[in-house]
């Protein structure tokens, strides 16, 4: 049981290039969401899929894209990189029970220069 | 609108024990939880409480939840340098089944 697993761990982009961070996990959960995280701000929630087939917005998703491809996967683009996007990502999924618990991949850590 | 607030540093000595705070906005929240994030890696659950308890103690952990303040602490017995981490409160709101907001992360230094 891998859990959840992302690729890359790390990245460095030029601004203007585009990217897909994969993540996938193999505890048959439902739900899957894509963080962002940077210093003094905590986790901040770019996009989620409740279920396959469903995506919706978080918090921060301006510049991102989503694919839930299957149940077991779901990739974040990055279209056009920015400075700004410089951070780590961490892709999370839960089995939608009722407390919900996430399990947390490992990260990518992304710098756009 | 909806927020977490937690301080973002702490320091003990080992063997002694640590609180770490945290104050939330959403008054409907139904689950509180508490993860533990080690460096370079993700986040791991420690313990959560549902919003009609008081209190939750697992092993050297113990939770307090004070509904009326909108705080929520954890308290380590015992802090071994392995306990040196950043930990998160999180909410998990009524907002959207599937929404979740997160603090800052205190980052825990213990002293040897």
């Amino acid at each position: 049981n891998a859990g959840v697993t992302q690729t890359p761990k790390f990245q460095v982009l030029k601004t203007g290039q585009s990217m897909t961070l994969q993540c996938a996990q193999d505890m048959n959960h439902n739900s899957m969401y894509w963080y962002r995280q940077d210093p003094g701000m905590g986790l901040r929630l770019i996009y989620y899929s409740a279920s396959e087939g469903t995506t919706d917005k978080g918090e921060v998703p301006n510049g991102y894209n989503v694919s839930r491809l299957n149940k077991r996967e779901f990739s974040l683009r990055l279209e056009s990189a920015a400075p700004s996007q410089t951070s780590v990502y961490f892709c999370a999924s839960s089995p939608g029970t009722v407390y919900n618990e996430q399990f947390f991949g490992p990260g990518t850590r992304l710098t756009v220069l | 609108g909806e927020d977490v607030e937690q301080s973002l540093f702490l320091s003990v000595r080992e063997g002694d024990s640590s609180v770490i705070n945290c104050t939330y906005t959403d008054s409907s929240s139904t689950y509180l939880y508490w993860y533990k994030q080690e460096p370079g890696a993700g986040l791991q659950l420690l313990t959560y409480i549902f919003s009609n308890m008081d209190m939750k103690q697992d092993q050297r952990l113990t939770v307090l939840l004070n509904k009326k303040d909108k705080h929520l602490s954890l308290r380590i017995a015992d802090t071994q340098t392995g306990d040196s981490a950043i930990y998160f409160c999180a909410e998990k709101t009524t907002s959207g089944t599937y929404k979740y907001i997160f603090g800052t992360g205190t980052r825990l230094k213990v002293l040897a």
